[in-house]
């Protein structure tokens, strides 16, 4: 069975610093893997995802994760954080099943809190 | 582009009584999922159908019906409402295989919903 741990509830940071927020999935099967993000009050929107080929992948507003397969990891990170990027986010797992369609597990979340 | 619309936004009952959840998406998307969101809990799966006529239980089915009679609108019913389904729904949607945009999610912002 697929899962998802996001292992830090709530990061805070000062606006300019870097930032990682971590996510260790497991599964026993090839998946693909997410992060979205959550602005308040908002549902959740794709930052980036990992499908297969490059283990880096880069998304939007300046985020990147690396995918590492013997660590089963999939951390978040970005070189200089805005205040703009305080939100909640999400690491999510999926694969194939059958009938079809994608069966989709989310972690806990982490909150992200950009500090002035 | 509306995307995914969720009605109604917010919603309070009283225990035992019923109410549906309507999602609507205008992508042509097979694939329609309802979530719960829970604070330290991220999203858990409550349905999915993976086209017109088919539904399928996801982690926490209790409690909750589902029916997509049409493939754009997928409905989620409480038949009797208890405080623990206290939460807030999300719905969301995706592509099919074929698309090349394999497992992402288009999400709804949300429908707040309080049983007392």
């Amino acid at each position: 069975a697929q899962s998802v741990t996001q292992l830090d509830s709530q990061v805070p940071v000062f606006e300019e610093a870097p930032v990682e927020l971590r996510c260790n999935y497991s599964s026993s099967v090839s998946v693909y893997l997410f992060w979205y993000v959550q602005y308040p009050n908002q549902g959740l929107q794709l930052l980036l995802k990992y499908l297969s080929g490059s283990t880096l992948v880069k998304g939007i507003n300046g985020f990147e994760a690396e995918f590492n397969k013997s660590q089963t990891s999939f951390h978040l990170r970005k070189p200089s954080v805005h205040i703009s990027d305080t939100a909640e986010y999400f690491c999510a797992v999926s694969d194939v099943y059958k009938p079809g369609g994608f069966k989709t597990i989310f972690g806990a979340g982490t909150r992200l809190f950009v500090k002035a | 582009n509306a995307g995914v619309t969720q009605t109604p936004k917010f919603r309070v009952l009283k225990t035992g009584q019923s109410m549906t959840l309507l999602c609507a998406q205008d992508m042509n998307h097979e694939y329609m999922y309802w979530y719960r969101q829970d604070p330290g809990m991220g999203l858990r799966l409550i349905h999915y159908s993976v086209g017109e006529g088919t539904t399928a239980k996801g982690e926490v089915p209790d409690g909750y019906n589902v029916s997509r009679l049409k493939k754009q609108n997928f409905l989620l019913g409480l038949e009797s409402a208890a405080p623990s389904q206290t939460s807030v729904y999300f719905c969301a949607s995706s592509p099919d295989l074929r698309t090349g945009r394999s497992g992402e999610l288009f999400f709804g912002e949300g429908s707040r919903l309080t049983v007392l």
